[in-house]
């Protein structure tokens, strides 16, 4: 079973629409992530969550949008796109808050065009 | 901001030989964790270092932590072809709730 899933795989749209990610975790872990890595593998935190909570928002536009509708799923919510939102996001999650190790899903590469 | 760096960006070497790579950070810690991504594919944690910790080791995997000099090192063993992937330190500051900082990777290339 996957431990971290996250859909779609890909997704390749027009900048100015809106696109949804969709992440869950079959592992029990209360803290979850999500992270954009740019064209030069660099990645950055964008929200974490714990129990529902949003516990860490970093420098985002606020045409990002997480939701959290339990601990098991944290979904990613990116309205009026940009060409400059293409990268590939990450979720992941952790037992627990406080940086633990991390369990990662396969990624999202998302094209703006 | 803090980040960890690694060192170096890039590594190719021959099946059979040993890697080294490095990773520098800034500011106190509690822990330093080590991942692996291959191409295409999400990162994979290896190996979590605590800062009272200086060696760690598992499998051919072994981490060292000197943290007056705010380094690690990750060596890899008798590399092999699926060891090829790039290689990602992250920090966990000490002060606050302040989230996993993740270096910019080294990309290692084991050639058969």
């Amino acid at each position: 079973d996957t431990a971290v899933s996250q859909t779609p795989k890909y997704l390749v749209t027009q900048m100015g629409n809106d696109k949804s990610i969709k992440c869950e975790q079959n592992l029990g872990h209360d803290t979850m992530y999500w992270y954009k890595q740019d064209s030069k593998k660099f990645l950055k935190i964008m929200f974490s969550y714990n129990n529902k909570e949003l516990i860490i928002n970093e420098t985002v536009p606020n045409r990002f949008s997480p939701k959290s509708p339990d601990k098991a799923h944290l979904n990613l919510h990116i309205n009026s796109l940009e060409l400059g939102d293409s990268a590939v996001y990450f979720c992941a999650s952790s037992f627990h808050r406080g940086n633990y190790e991390q369990y990662f899903g396969p990624g999202t590469r998302l094209t703006v065009t | 901001s803090q980040q960890g760096e690694e060192d170096p960006q890039a590594l190719s070497i021959q099946e059979g030989e040993n890697a080294t790579m490095n990773c520098s950070y800034k500011t106190s810690i509690n822990n330093l964790q080590w991942y692996r991504q291959n191409s295409g594919r999400g990162l994979v944690h290896l190996i979590l270092i605590r800062s009272n910790e200086r060696e760690k080791h598992s499998g051919r995997l072994r981490v060292t932590l000197d943290t007056s000099k705010k380094s690690s090192s990750l060596l890899i063993t008798a590399s092999r072809a699926a060891d090829t992937a790039s290689y990602f330190c992250a920090t966990d500051p000490l002060s606050g709730n302040t989230p996993l900082v993740f270096g910019k990777g080294t990309r290692l290339s084991v050639i058969a």
